[in-house]
């Protein structure tokens, strides 16, 4: 299975929104609604920012959003703070009940 | 309050066989609503699905390692385990155990990971 495509990096100014795009296929993103998006600061562990594309758990911030079109996924952060400069990783359920991840997106709040 | 902890040498030989636990404290591996997997990253590198299994056995692996691991559950320690055999230097990896709510991808609790070298 091939990894999802998302960009190496995205960066935005304090207060302003960005998004991270996450690239699948028909055999994973496209065809079901099991995609979950991972925060990962430095020498931390993943926390779980949204899952099934669109909900966020319990104390997650409503800044952070999730959506999908077709065979790709989006993470959109908006009001860009200084603590969510951190790696950001989708993952998708595909058709051979397996799972993947995508290659990972740096994020830099300038 | 659910806490996962994973446990094993932090040292492998290559060719040899690399073997992880992870305990679950605050919750039943036995819940019919959750299923138990591992998840690895190479230094530097992003993150990597390696499998799961449900309370029933039932196992799922990524296609690229299947060859070569093996989940396995044990109820009555409360923990599941990983084996990876026939190791070479690019399985060395943080490895995470975490788990995932059924019909979701909601991965909502994880391991603090354990770096696992392959080095003779």
């Amino acid at each position: 299975q091939s990894a999802l495509t998302q960009p190496a990096s995205v960066s935005g100014s304090p207060g302003q929104s960005i998004t991270i795009s996450c690239t699948g296929s028909s055999s994973d993103v496209g065809t079901y609604n099991y995609v979950s998006w991972y925060q990962q600061h430095p020498g931390k562990v993943p926390k779980l920012m949204i899952y099934d594309v669109s909900n966020r758990p319990s104390g997650v911030s409503n800044r952070f959003s999730g959506s999908k079109s077709g065979n790709t996924a989006s993470l959109t952060i908006s009001g860009l703070q200084a603590e969510d400069e951190a790696d950001y990783y989708c993952n998708s359920y595909t058709t051979s009940s397996t799972w993947v991840f995508g290659g990972g997106t740096k994020l830099t709040v300038l | 309050q659910l806490q996962l902890q994973e446990s094993g040498p932090g040292l492998v030989k290559p060719s040899e066989t690399l073997s992880l636990t992870c305990t679950v404290s605050g919750g039943s591996i036995s819940s019919s609503s959750y299923y138990w997997g591992w998840i690895r990253q190479p230094p530097g590198k992003g993150l990597e699905w390696i499998g799961n299994i449900y309370y029933s056995g039932s196992t799922s692996y990524n296609p690229s390692l299947k060859s070569r691991i093996t989940i396995s559950l044990d109820t009555s320690k409360n923990q599941f385990s990983l084996s990876l055999n026939s190791v070479t230097a690019a399985d060395t990896a943080v490895y995470y155990c975490a788990r995932r709510k059924g019909a979701s991808g909601s991965r909502d609790c994880w391991g603090q990971g354990t770096l696992v070298t392959v080095s003779s």
